[in-house]
């Protein structure tokens, strides 16, 4: 079956910009989570979306927002973007907690 | 709250030798346990994971870890690494016991294997 499918693999944004990143998770996984990986952070918690709802969130700020739509796809927002959003952001779908499988990810450069 | 410590940041080790990468963990409730590989320019990929039952698992291409409940551990071993081992391996830990307040994966910093010729 289909793996976690994330898009676009490469962006390349000016500061105060906006950004939006798409993932498709695996066909029946309802959950989908979001993190960021960064070379001084590491990888960090953004969120979580369980049947559209927001069940979780990380410590960042509210520039950082997502949703997720009927068919569990999920979609992460990044306002007034600056340089330190530069990062890998993957994304995880899961049917239950025990497995989360991750998409190749999205590297996002703020310039 | 949960944390994970991965004791070596990198790790030096000659093809065909044994690897140990450590992972300590701190949680006040019961957690699963996951080990991922990173390769260069990918996402993570699932090595093995400690769900419950036996507390050894092992994953498809020779790694295995065992789950020590009284030492906070779930340290990843590798009897006789190849070139192909070379990548960034991450401990990670989610509580066992989901709900209203969902699922997430809190990771160690990661260790770099690095296997020589």
């Amino acid at each position: 079956k289909a793996g976690v499918t994330q898009t676009p693999r490469y962006l390349i944004k000016t500061r105060g910009q906006q950004v939006t990143l798409s993932c498709s998770p695996i066909s029946g996984h309802r959950s989908v989570s979001w993190y960021q990986q960064t070379p001084g952070q590491g990888l960090q918690f953004l969120f979580e979306y369980f049947s559209e709802t927001q069940r979780n969130k990380g410590n960042f700020p509210g520039r950082f927002s997502g949703r997720q739509f009927s068919n569990s796809r999920s979609e992460m927002n990044v306002s007034t973007l600056e340089l330190g959003d530069s990062a890998l952001y993957l994304c995880a779908s899961s049917l239950s907690g025990g497995g989360y499988t991750f998409g190749s990810g999205t590297r996002l450069t703020v310039v | 709250a949960q944390s994970v410590t991965q004791l070596d940041s990198q790790v030096p080790v000659f093809e065909e030798a044994p690897v140990e990468l450590r992972c300590n963990y701190s949680s006040s409730v019961s957690v699963y346990l996951f080990w991922y590989v990173q390769y260069p320019n990918q996402g993570l990929q699932l090595l093995l994971k400690y769900l419950s039952g036996s507390t050894l698992v092992e994953s498809i291409n020779g790694f295995e870890a065992e789950f020590n409940k009284s030492q906070t551990s779930f340290h990843l071993r590798k009897p006789s690494v190849h070139i192909s081992d070379t990548a960034e391996y991450f401990c990670a830990v989610s509580e066992s016991v989901s709900g209203a307040a969902g699922n997430k994966l809190t990771f160690g910093g990661g260790t770099r294997v690095l296997v020589k010729p």
